[in-house]
Formats: structure tokens, sequence, C-alpha cells
């Protein structure tokens, strides 16, 4: 049973470019978060997902960040812009739904801006 | 607001010895409790949660934790360590949406 996927797994951009981030979570998984881990700090919440649905935003950023959970495919965080204070660890994790409340981790897409 | 505070930034204990990693809470309500731990360069793994019922909790890899509602802490505990145990560890709390907030992490470094 594969656990959560995350890719890419290391992403470098320029300033001012778009970075896309994938999260496939766990088989039987419909719930999906996204949290940020800056250098030196713990994680911070960003957004709840569950299929087609935004069901709590609100640790993410106004601008320039969008998340998304489609039908068929992967979660998606998007960074419009990306300007180098985006530069940190972005792990996805998943929850089956049901009342067992622990999230799975994925390893991480770890983002650095130049 | 909840929060979650872990006071010590590092944790020194020598192989064999027990270690406590601290965590405190503030929350309203019943609170939900995670442990998890991370590896460098990797995800988080979840060790143990506290939900309801006995104070004790067992985990993985021999790790235990202390829930007293009274002093509002949830500590880390294992009664002998190993070195392969170094690593970071984060306390974490359940909000609405099963949303979590973790703590700011506390490295463990045991040595031989």
């Amino acid at each position: 049973n594969a656990g959560v996927m995350q890719n890419p797994r290391h992403l470098v951009r320029r300033r001012g470019q778009e970075a896309r981030l994938r999260c496939s979570p766990m088989k039987g998984h419909s719930h999906v978060y996204w949290y940020r881990q800056l250098p030196e700090e713990g994680l911070k919440f960003m957004v709840y997902l569950q299929k087609e649905n935004i069901i709590d935003e609100s640790g993410m950023p106004k601008e320039r960040f969008s998340a998304e959970f489609p039908k068929e495919g992967p979660s998606i965080l998007r960074i419009q812009q990306v300007v180098r204070g985006d530069s940190a660890a972005y792990f996805c994790a998943s929850l089956s739904g049901t009342e067992t409340y622990e999230q799975y981790f994925g390893p991480g897409t770890r983002l650095t801006v130049t | 607001a909840q929060s979650v505070a872990q006071p010590e930034d590092q944790v020194n204990v020598a192989e064999g010895n027990p270690l406590t990693v601290k965590c405190t809470y503030s929350v309203s309500g019943n609170p939900y409790l995670f442990w998890y731990v991370q590896y460098p360069n990797r995800g988080l793994q979840f060790l143990l949660k506290y939900i309801t019922g006995d104070n004790l909790v067992k985990g993985s890899y021999g790790f235990e934790a202390e829930f007293n509602k009274s002093q509002t802490s949830f500590h880390l505990k294992k009664p002998s360590a190993l070195v392969s145990d170094s690593a970071l560890y984060f306390c974490a709390l359940r909000g609405g949406g099963n949303k979590l907030t973790f703590g700011t992490g506390t490295q463990l470094k045991v040595e031989l």
C-alpha cells in the first residue's frame, strides 16, 4: 500500500516563475492537507481540501498561492511569481476521513527560489 | 486560539538512558494530541496519539506519552534511548477540520 506521494522532491525556481507541487494521497484517502515548513520553524497549516472542494484555506497567503484537488489526479499546490521567502519544505498529508484522526505525511517538496 | 509549545529546542541524552521530550498545549475543549518524528530530508512519521482514555499512550518504536490534563502537558517518553532515535520531534494538536497545529520541534540527540 503506497504512502503519500509528492513530486517533485526538490524544485528550484527563479524569482517570478511558477511552482507546481503535486500530492497523491494514500489510497482510499479523500482528505488532503498542505503544510509549509520554513527553515528553523515548525510546520504551519496552509489548506485543507476534499475532492473538488477547498474546505479551509485559512493558512494560505492571500496572493500568489492556490490549491486544488480535482476529481481525478493529484492535489496541486500552485505558487505564482515565486519570491525568495517562498523557499521552504512543503508537505502534504492525507486522512481517510474515518475517525482515526492521524494524518499521514508525504516526503515533502523542497522549494528553493534563486 | 489553540497553541502548542515545545520548550526545548534540543534534548541530549546518552544511549540507554530514559528520554523525555516536553510538550504543553492550550485549547478550549478536549485536546486531541499527536507526536510525529522527522528524520533528515524526510516527511513526518506518526508515533502516537491521545484522543481519550488512558493517560499513558503507547506508540511506535517503544515510545509512549503521558497526558496530564491539569498541567496541559503531553510529554513524550522512552525508557531506554537508542542512537537511532536521534531526530526532530513534533508535538501537534488537532483543530477544526482535523488540521494540525504544531510545536516548533525538539531536536533529540542520543549519544553513545
